[in-house]
């Protein structure tokens, strides 16, 4: 059974440093990693998605990597603002249809 | 476009009652999903529904729970006899295809309290 895990499970951090989110996995079979944010109250919003056969992508401040033989992503945030403070979310894409989910990282930017 | 919407926001109810869950995709999209947040875990996959295919159950955590989607369009995800530990977010999400590489769209949930 797919196991996600992400570390850290809360950070703060000072307005404007660059940041690393980590997010494992235990099975290497995926076809996709996806990582969301989760504002309070709110649903997640998708920020980037990572087919298995791709090494990165990024959007604007944001760069994710993966490394799916060693089952581990990584979400980098440039130049960190208090607007970035959410919940994220790393979830891995299986053959079947469903997401598994990490239990996500609180991050909080403070000004 | 709009994106996906649920109904309720919010729903209190009383343990044993029957509660529905509403959920209005993005037009167009074939696959929907429905997922449970529950507090102090992550987020669970609860059914998955693509166009005219059987629906995938296999994440439905008891024959309480049941969904429905008509006409491929809006889905409801029923519980009945709802017990405490029922309590989450519910949330929908939908993508184009259901394939592989779609993103899934997420609504904003609907947070159920069961007393």
């Amino acid at each position: 059974k797919q196991e996600v895990t992400q570390i850290p499970a809360a950070l703060s951090v000072p307005e404007g440093e660059n940041l690393v989110l980590n997010c494992s996995f235990t099975d290497s079979a995926i076809y996709n990693l996806q990582w969301f944010r989760q504002d309070p109250g709110k649903g997640l919003t998708s920020l980037l998605l990572i087919q298995s056969s791709q090494r990165e992508q990024t959007s604007g401040r944001l760069n994710a990597s993966l490394d799916k033989s060693s089952g581990r992503s990584t979400l980098y945030i440039a130049a960190s603002q208090p607007g970035d403070s959410a919940t994220y979310l790393c979830a891995v894409r299986e053959s079947g249809s469903r997401l598994t989910f990490g239990e996500g990282t609180q991050l909080t930017v403070n000004p | 476009g709009a994106g996906v919407s649920q109904s309720p926001s919010n729903k209190v109810t009383e343990k044993g009652k029957d509660v529905e869950l509403r959920c209005d995709p993005i037009s167009g999209h074939t696959a929907l999903y429905w997922y449970r947040q529950s507090l102090g875990q992550g987020l669970e996959f609860l059914i998955y529904f693509q166009g005219n295919s059987a629906p995938d159950k296999s994440g439905l955590p008891s024959d309480r729970f049941s969904a429905e989607r008509t006409g491929g369009s809006v889905s409801t995800l029923t519980i009945q006899r709802t017990q405490q530990e029922d309590s989450a977010v519910y949330l929908c999400a939908s993508s184009p295809m259901g394939g592989k590489a779609d993103t899934q769209y997420f609504g904003p949930g609907t947070r159920l309290t069961v007393l």
